[in-house]
């Protein structure tokens, strides 16, 4: 069955310090990924998706079929990255619904 | 505001009830997307239209149910609550049919049963 797994709950690190969050996959089709980001008192957003290899805000994601991973990643981490973040995997076959890991609350603090 | 929106923001009501939920996606968009965020489940994916057709199906109850109408806006419509149904609902809207492109999330309703 497909999954995604962001291991950790929450995540404190100190401004200017690198920050990786984890995501981990279960599929058997073609994985298509997504990072999703809720500031606080804001909607749930697209960051980055994979497909595009794009650095958004400064992070950056790559998807390791090896390791069936998709972590985030950003060198500096900026009190205004401090947010909830969503790990999120698009199934093949029609609908382009999303499955979600339960996310990861990251504090960066001054 | 040309983003989703979603009616009410808060609804607060009893167990066995019944309520309608209420989203009008982007403009321009033809699918829309429900998903229930619970603190022990997450974000889980319920149910999907496209161009007022039911796509996909995901943990949806059954006495959960949605529609979309002509004018492409949805409603979720939870019926004999529990307790366990406290929780946000968020909809979201995609153009679909393009290769890799993105949903867009209203700002969610927070149902709480009591």
């Amino acid at each position: 069955a497909q999954r995604v797994t962001q291991p950790e709950k929450l995540l404190s690190v100190f401004k200017g310090a690198p920050v990786e969050l984890k995501c981990n996959y279960s599929y058997s089709g073609s994985p298509e990924l997504f990072w999703y980001v809720q500031y606080s008192r804001q909607r749930l957003q697209l960051l980055l998706r994979h497909i595009s290899r794009e650095s958004i805000k400064g992070f950056t994601a790559d998807l390791n079929k090896g390791e069936t991973s998709f972590h985030l990643k950003k060198p500096f981490a900026q009190e205004e990255d401090s947010a909830m973040y969503y790990c999120a995997l698009k199934l093949q076959g029609g609908s382009e619904k999303l499955v979600f890991g339960k996310g990861t609350k990251l504090t960066v603090n001054p | 505001d040309s983003g989703v929106t979603q009616t009410p923001k808060h609804l607060i009501t009893a167990t066995g009830q019944r309520v309608t939920l209420r989203c009008s996606p982007r403009s321009g968009d033809l699918s829309v997307y429900w998903y229930q965020q619970s603190l022990d489940q997450g974000l889980q994916f319920l149910i999907q239209y496209y161009n007022g057709e039911e796509r996909a199906k995901g943990n949806i109850l059954e006495r959960f149910s949605a529609q979309q109408f002509p004018d492409l806006h949805s409603e979720l419509n939870l019926s004999s609550l529990e307790l366990g149904d406290s929780a946000l609902y968020f909809c979201a809207s995609s153009v679909d049919g393009v290769l890799y492109n993105e949903q867009f999330f209203g700002p969610g309703t927070r149902l709480t049963v009591l």
